[in-house]
């Protein structure tokens, strides 16, 4: 059975940084590509990063690029949100999501329960 | 960056009744690379439809999608109690996924 497990959110002030984790188990995390998605209040989901099975390939949202920040530890099958110089704009309920096999154009077959990041000073 | 649609934004019904919900693309959606996912407060998204029409493991039958192109509806044939929820459909067809902003289906 899939089960995926986010932490790290908090409360933090802006322009600070915070990083997620998404412990993975159930399947074989090494074979599949991961999300991020997030839900900010009263607001529908938002795509914010994809990973490849290997890291190889790393795509990002408009929104979060070159703030944001998507890894993974395979040995530890173990998915990563780094994200810096955060805004008011970027609380939100954080989802990590599995993709449905190793191509990039696969929908979300499985996701976490998701993890809060509230940006305020 | 393809944007989707939703329609209409909130759907009041009766448990029972039908419900049909319908999301438009900004341009074409390649392959029928449209998914659907329910999603309860405080709960994870859950995956319903994928392929614009092929229901994911588990789903209850009375969940159908059909449509292709730029035009996509998510049918429930008959709501029961625990379908009430807002409901997402996404596209998957390019490395930019993007979401419709939600229809939310309630009790009437």
């Amino acid at each position: 059975q899939v089960q995926l497990v986010e932490s790290g959110g908090g409360v933090v002030q802006p322009g600070r940084s915070l990083r997620l984790s998404c412990a993975a188990s159930g399947f074989t995390f090494s074979s599949y590509g991961m999300h991020w998605v997030r839900q900010a209040p009263g607001k529908g989901l938002e795509w914010v990063a994809f990973i490849s099975y290997d890291g190889g390939n790393k795509y990002y949202a408009d929104s979060v690029k070159g703030r944001f920040t998507i890894s993974r530890d395979n040995s530890r099958t173990t998915l990563y949100l780094q994200m810096s110089s955060l805004r008011a704009e970027d609380t939100a309920v954080y989802y990590c999501a599995k993709a449905r096999g190793m191509a990039v154009a696969t929908y979300f077959d499985s996701w976490g329960q998701g993890t809060l990041v509230a940006v305020s000073s | 960056e393809i944007v989707l649609t939703q329609s209409p934004g909130t759907l009041s019904l009766s448990p029972g009744e039908r419900a049909t919900l319908s999301c438009r693309a900004s341009q074409s959606v390649s392959s029928s690379f449209l998914a659907w996912y329910q999603h309860k407060v405080g709960q994870a998204p859950r995956l319903l439809i994928y392929g614009a029409s092929s229901r994911a493991t588990g789903i209850p039958d009375r969940f159908s999608g059909s449509g292709s192109g730029t035009d996509f509806t998510l049918t429930i044939s008959r709501l029961e109690p625990e379908d009430f929820a807002v409901y997402y459909c996404q596209q998957y067809g390019t490395s930019a996924w993007s979401f419709g902003q939600g229809t939310k289906v309630e009790i009437k």
